[in-house]
Order: C-alpha cells, then structure tokens, then sequence
C-alpha cells in the first residue's frame, strides 16, 4: 500500500482481556516498529523487526506483551490480560532498512487502546 | 543509555516570532530526524538530516545538524499559527529510534 496500515483505529476493552493490534507496512519496507504513545507523552519504544526477526526487544514493558512478524510484511502485538495502564496509542513505522533509513521512518495512523 | 534532550518542552510564542527548537543527544550519530505530530494524530517526516553540517529548510523551517557537538536544532522563522504542533526529534545509532519528549508548540494569532 501507499503508507502504513494499522488496525484497528480505536480499541476498547475491558480489563483482563487479550488484543491484538496489527500493522501492514509499506510494500518493501524491511524494518518494522512498535511504539507507544501516552496521552500527552513522547514515544516509548517497544519492539523493533529486521524481516522476520526481532533483534531487540527490550522496550516490551512486561511478559503479557508479544509481537510476531510474518512474511517480512505484516505484524500483530498482542497483549494478554490487559490493565488500565496498558492504554495509550500505539504506533507503527517502517523503513526500507534500520541502519539505512536515508528516507526517515513512515509512521502508521495509530490505534488507540482504551482498557476499561 | 541514549538519551535526546529537547528544549523548551513547551513553547508559546506570537505569531510573527522567530524561536528555536534544540535537541541534544548522548551518543555518536550522524543522522537525526526530525518530526511533527498534531493532537489527534500519527507523526509526520518534516527533515531528515544525513550528516554533519547539515541544513534544510522548508518553508518557515529550517533544520539544522551539527554531529561533534551531538545538536540539532529547529529554527521557525516568522511563526504562524499553522505550525501549532509537537515536535519531535529522533536519532537511530541502533537501529533503533529514539525520540525526545517533544517540543509543544503553541502559536498564539
């Protein structure tokens, strides 16, 4: 697609369940990134995708929070047995290559996740 | 830890003003990015900075990367209040981006 696809746009859910949040990036982009976004806050770094592989994941804040990346192309995060901390926006981007990223990074619209 | 520093974190200033926007960070890079994010909204490439010396400017702003002294900074000339945003600024040394807090701007008409 043209940009980075994220769904859904909003998410409510009520504490104790599981989401799953996805991001499509661009077609060709190899390097795939999560973060999250509180209200009225900077960019927290979660997770970070060469291809498939997830060279440094330690901006997962805790073990209910996992993120896979299939055919070099789409990613799910999932957190399991949400809190109410757990809510905030959470951003995608990518780019063409991690080190590389001449162009800068595309970022997706978002999703936000209310936990109620 | 790489830590990027912006300042002020929060801007108010007339329309017509010239300001600058700093971003100070901890480690070697030569690269920087920076972007702007409205209320409500996904964050938007405004400059991305390749290397030492260097400076681009689009329409009202100017950016600006200066590597030896690990500083960038963002310069809004003649302000209006279309440029009301966040701005943050990135670097990646690690694959990995790391941004500032962001700079809230706020232009008063």
């Amino acid at each position: 697609g043209a940009g980075v696809s994220q769904s859904p746009s909003n998410k409510v859910t009520e504490k104790g369940k599981d989401v799953e949040l996805r991001c499509d990036p661009i077609s060709g982009h190899t390097a795939l990134y999560w973060y999250r976004q509180s209200l009225g806050q900077g960019l927290e770094f979660l997770i970070y995708f060469q291809g498939n592989s997830a060279p440094d994941k330690s901006g997962l804040p805790s073990d209910r929070f996992s993120a896979e990346r299939t055919g070099g192309s789409v990613s799910t995060l999932t957190i399991q047995r949400t809190q109410q901390e757990d809510s905030a926006v959470y951003l995608c981007a990518s780019s063409t290559s991690g080190s590389q990223a001449v162009l800068g990074y595309t970022f997706g619209s978002g999703t936000r996740l209310t936990v109620v | 830890e790489l830590k990027v520093e912006q300042n002020p974190l929060f801007l108010s200033m007339q329309e017509g003003k010239n300001y600058t926007i700093y971003c100070n960070y901890s480690t070697t890079s030569d690269r920087l990015y920076w972007y702007r994010q409205d209320p409500g909204k996904s964050l938007e490439s405004l400059f991305v900075l390749l290397s030492n010396g260097a400076v681009k400017q689009e329409g009202r702003l100017m950016a600006s990367l200066d590597t030896k002294a690990r500083l960038s900074t963002l310069h809004i000339t003649a302000a209006v209040h279309d440029l009301s945003a966040t701005y943050f600024c990135a670097v990646d040394p690690d694959d990995k981006i790391i941004f500032g807090k962001g700079t809230r701007l706020h232009i008063l008409p």
